[in-house]
């Protein structure tokens, strides 16, 4: 059964920093591109990035380039996501997804990590 | 600019049948798009890829109840014999080179 759990969200200033992790299971993580995928509150849906399988290609929403940078760790099947500078704006639960096949649909989805933006 | 237009908004009543739309941007009518759900508190699920031509291949363990079709730039999902748990946000989703879009998603609401 493929897992995507994500964890490290909290509440940080506005100017801070805060790394998100994914934890992925039940597939073969080194084969997929993975994304993450932000909803602030009783928002939509808003990409933010993309990763390659293996790491040659990555994407930014307009929103947080410069500020955020995208990672993974094929050896331990995890994601990540370190965000600096942070606004008021980027408050909202991030989901990490599962690209299908290379530029493509999510297939997959975790449950979401919440990142509260406040001083 | 690759764009993806849902209504807010839909209702229908519990055991009856509902079509969700979503519309692509001129000059994308040719696009593929995702459909997917998400329940009160819960991360989105995927329930399928929807073609141009109206084909489609949905996630494991969608019912049959979900189905989907299109017609020019529009991509429909027909929800057939309504439950309570449909009641939920539906979003589409399609992508380019170095892009994901998401359309603002519509409130289904089962009365």
């Amino acid at each position: 059964e493929v897992q995507l759990v994500e964890s490290g969200g909290g509440l940080v200033q506005p100017g801070g920093s805060l790394r998100l992790s994914c934890a992925a299971s039940g597939f073969t993580f080194s084969s997929y591109e993975m994304n993450w995928v932000r909803q602030a509150p009783g928002k939509g849906l808003e990409w933010v990035s993309s990763i390659s399988s293996s790491v040659s290609t990555i994407y930014y929403a307009d929103s947080v380039k410069g500020r955020f940078t995208i990672s993974r760790d094929n050896a331990k099947n995890s994601l990540y996501l370190q965000m600096s500078s942070l606004r008021a704006e980027d408050a909202a639960i991030y989901f990490c997804a599962r690209e299908s096949s290379s530029n493509s649909y999510f297939d997959f989805w975790g449950q979401g990590t919440l990142v509260t933006v406040s001083s | 600019q690759l764009v993806l237009t849902q209504p807010p908004s839909a209702s229908a009543s519990l055991g009856a049948s509902v079509k969700l739309t979503c519309t692509l941007s001129r000059g994308h009518s040719s696009y593929a798009i995702a459909w997917h759900q998400q329940q009160p508190e819960r991360g989105p699920r995927f329930l399928m890829k929807l073609y141009s031509d109206g084909s489609h291949s949905k996630g494991d363990g969608i019912p049959d109840r979900f189905s989907g079709s299109s017609s020019g730039a529009e991509r429909y999902l027909t929800i057939s014999s309504l439950q309570s748990e449909d009641e939920a946000d539906y979003y589409c989703q399609t992508w380019a080179t170095a892009i994901q879009v998401f359309g603002g998603g519509t409130k289904l609401t089962v009365l």
